[in-house]
């Protein structure tokens, strides 16, 4: 699976738009990005998936660059329950594992 | 909403001992896994099970560790005689079908402390 890299923190407003970012360099064709994010040693939440189209669902959207070698999560209008940190994975359609880096610990102030 | 439910949420035990985790995935899920976090450091994977066999583990996953689907609801992780550094957070996850499109569900966890 390819290797992600995001920063490892970041902070935004309560009803902005959080925008957090992942880089993929190494994504093959067949190779998807999910986002997970993980509220406080809770389990992992499954937020969002995509191939190379934008996708949108009710908790996000995300935006994958046409090269595939990055990707943006956007939380439109951030709470303070969105804090948490963020995963970027990257994942084959055979592979079984989720592979978790780092993250970005996003915070939302009020 | 169906969850994947864990228990205990928390267990202490002493060094050497035998622990069990349990959980219950999704009903019509078909794909189990075990991931473990020690405190400040990444989630990380241990195993995945698939008609009723293990398909995958990491390194972490000796024979230490062991899975079983004793029923049709529960999905257990045994320890055999718990070490100081087996202290973490695990979690459970399941997942239906195949292919990448298909997310993992995770469970609150248990919290696992040796003594």
């Amino acid at each position: 699976d390819a290797k992600t890299t995001q920063p490892p923190s970041m902070d935004c407003a309560e009803g902005r738009a959080a925008n957090l970012p992942c880089n993929h360099s190494t994504i093959s064709g067949n190779e998807y990005v999910y986002w997970y994010r993980q509220i406080h040693s809770q389990g992992p939440q499954y937020i969002i998936h995509g191939l190379k189209n934008n996708e949108t669902n009710e908790m996000a959207s995300l935006i994958i660059t046409e090269d595939r070698k990055s990707s943006t999560l956007i939380l439109p209008h951030a709470t303070l329950r969105d804090t948490a940190v963020y995963y970027c994975i990257v994942r084959g359609p055979s592979g079984s594992r989720l592979t978790f880096g780092e993250g970005t610990q996003l915070t939302v102030n009020p | 909403e169906p969850e994947v439910t864990q228990t205990p949420s928390h267990q202490v035990t002493q060094m050497g001992q035998e622990v069990i985790l349990r959980c219950v995935p999704i009903s019509n899920h078909l794909y189990f896994y075990w991931y473990r976090q020690i405190l400040g450091q990444k989630v990380e994977f241990l195993v995945s099970f698939y008609n009723n066999e293990i398909s995958e583990k990491s390194e972490i996953f000796d024979d230490q560790f062991s899975v079983e689907r004793p029923d049709g609801s529960n999905f257990t992780l045994k320890i055999r005689s718990t070490k100081l550094e087996d202290s973490a957070m695990y979690f459970c996850a399941s997942r239906t079908g195949t292919g990448a499109y298909n997310e993992q569900f995770f469970g609150p966890g248990t919290r696992l402390t040796v003594l």
